[in-house]
């Protein structure tokens, strides 16, 4: 079964907006990750956090963090319609493996 | 991306047939994994290796097999493929040094099974 639910899962925005999905997780987790899909390719690593940490940045990237919800969100700053993709989270539980969420798919129209 | 290589990037085979999947890196990582992802349902672990003689099973390892040649190379077989293993296929590498398991994807299989 998933670990990790996204939500939405898809998402719709005009360039320049901003977009924000969600993650929610079952089991506690050392860390969190966001891995970007685009169509038919391979997943590329976004961002990590730490289940130590609540809030981290990364460019246009805003990753946040709660651990009492089991759950996280990443924001999307200024969207471009390079960024359409899907957008996958990742836990890792401690067993030295990732478990992965099923996905937003995220379309950015000019 | 070219430090993870997959081949074949497309195959189709028949009901039955015995399929190898090859997933090479140059990244000198120990660890590799084996993922299928379907659509709505994510990416599911196959089977993963920490190291070349080490091999364990994923969620969904029934109906697979795999192989760890060397360092750089992991193998998932299909022995008697099956429609419902039409899937899109992952080779990934990790090396946690800095105790994360960030992984790093290969260009994936798309495997039809008739």
């Amino acid at each position: 079964s998933q670990q990790g639910e996204e939500d939405p899962q898809a998402l719709s925005i005009q360039e320049g907006e901003n977009a924000t999905m969600n993650c929610s997780y079952k089991t506690s987790i050392n860390n969190l990750q966001w891995y970007r899909q685009n169509s038919g390719r391979g997943l590329v690593h976004l961002i990590l956090i730490r289940s130590n940490e609540r809030e981290k940045h990364s460019g246009r990237l805003r990753v946040t963090l709660d651990t009492s919800k089991k759950s996280s969100s990443l924001l999307i700053t200024a969207s471009r319609a390079a960024d359409t993709a899907s957008y996958f989270c990742a836990t890792e539980t401690g067993f030295q493996k990732l478990v992965f969420g099923t996905g937003t798919r995220l379309l950015v129209s000019p | 991306d070219a430090d993870v290589t997959q081949t074949p990037r497309n195959r189709i085979t028949k009901t039955g047939k015995r399929i190898m999947l090859e997933c090479s890196q140059t990244k000198g990582h120990d660890r590799m994994y084996w993922y299928r992802q379907d659509p709505g349902l994510g990416l599911r672990l196959i089977y993963y290796s920490f190291d070349v003689k080490d091999i364990n099973k994923g969620e969904i390892s029934d109906g697979y097999s795999v192989s760890r040649q060397a360092q750089a190379k992991f193998s998932l077989s299909l022995e008697s493929a099956i429609p419902n293993q039409t899937a899109l296929y992952f080779c990934a590498t990790s090396d946690p040094s800095g105790s994360a398991d960030t992984q790093y994807f290969g260009p994936g299989t798309r495997l039809t099974v008739l």
